[in-house]
């Protein structure tokens, strides 16, 4: 089956820096996103990696790990707009993104 | 703004009424996609469009029923829903050619079936 884990919430501190991980299991890979959602808005895309290794982009870095079927979002210098939920999103290899049930990330001041 | 827009926001509707949610995607892509969004759940997808062909159902049941007249439209038609179908619906639009395929979202429709 296709099954993507993810921890449901996690709680920061302003200024900090928080690791969220995603574990994924799916029909073939064409790669690995990470979306933000605010409450009561859409997606927004942060970062697709295909190949191994850390990908960053300001204060936000993504890591993938293929043979370990792990990648993790990592995000410093936290700030209170940083409170949403991130998704984790695996392209299988029909092109379909599978979809974690998302982690919301509080920050607290 | 991410150049895909829905309409409405916000509905309520009865059990027994038909009314339709609406999608359109500026950004020239070619595929269309609907979501269900419930509390706590992953993102659910629907159907899939490319080029406004159906690509996808995801043993959706028959209450819903896509829409798609061209690359830039998608309509989801809904008629004698369930309370357990409230939820967001969202439309969002990809490329499906190259070798990135970030989806676009729009706002949602936020739908509640009393």
């Amino acid at each position: 089956g296709q099954n993507i884990d993810q921890p449901t919430e996690m709680t920061a501190t302003e200024g900090a820096i928080v690791q969220i991980n995603c574990t994924y299991q799916t029909s073939g890979f064409n790669g690995l996103f990470w979306y933000q959602q605010h409450a009561g808005e859409a997606p927004t895309f942060l970062s697709y990696n295909v190949l191994d290794g850390l990908e960053e982009k300001g204060r936000f870095s993504s890591f993938l790990s293929r043979s370990k079927g792990y990648s993790y979002l990592l995000l410093k210098e936290l700030q209170m707009k940083d409170s949403a939920s991130y998704l984790c999103a695996s392209l299988d290899s029909n092109y379909q993104l599978i979809w974690g049930a998302g982690t919301k990330l509080i920050i607290k001041p | 703004e991410t150049g895909v827009t829905q309409t409405p926001r916000h509905l309520v509707m009865g059990m027994t009424n038909k009314k339709s949610l609406k999608c359109e995607q500026h950004l020239g892509h070619n595929a269309m996609y609907w979501y269900k969004q419930s509390a706590k759940k992953p993102l659910e997808l629907m159907f899939v469009y490319n080029f406004k062909e159906q690509t996808e159902n995801n043993s959706v049941p028959s209450r819903f029923s896509p829409e798609c007249p061209n690359s830039s439209h998608l309509f989801l038609h809904l008629h004698t829903l369930q309370p357990e179908d409230s939820a967001l619906y969202l439309c969002a639009s990809s490329q499906t050619s190259g070798t990135f395929y970030e989806q676009y979202f729009g706002p949602g429709t936020r739908l509640t079936v009393t």
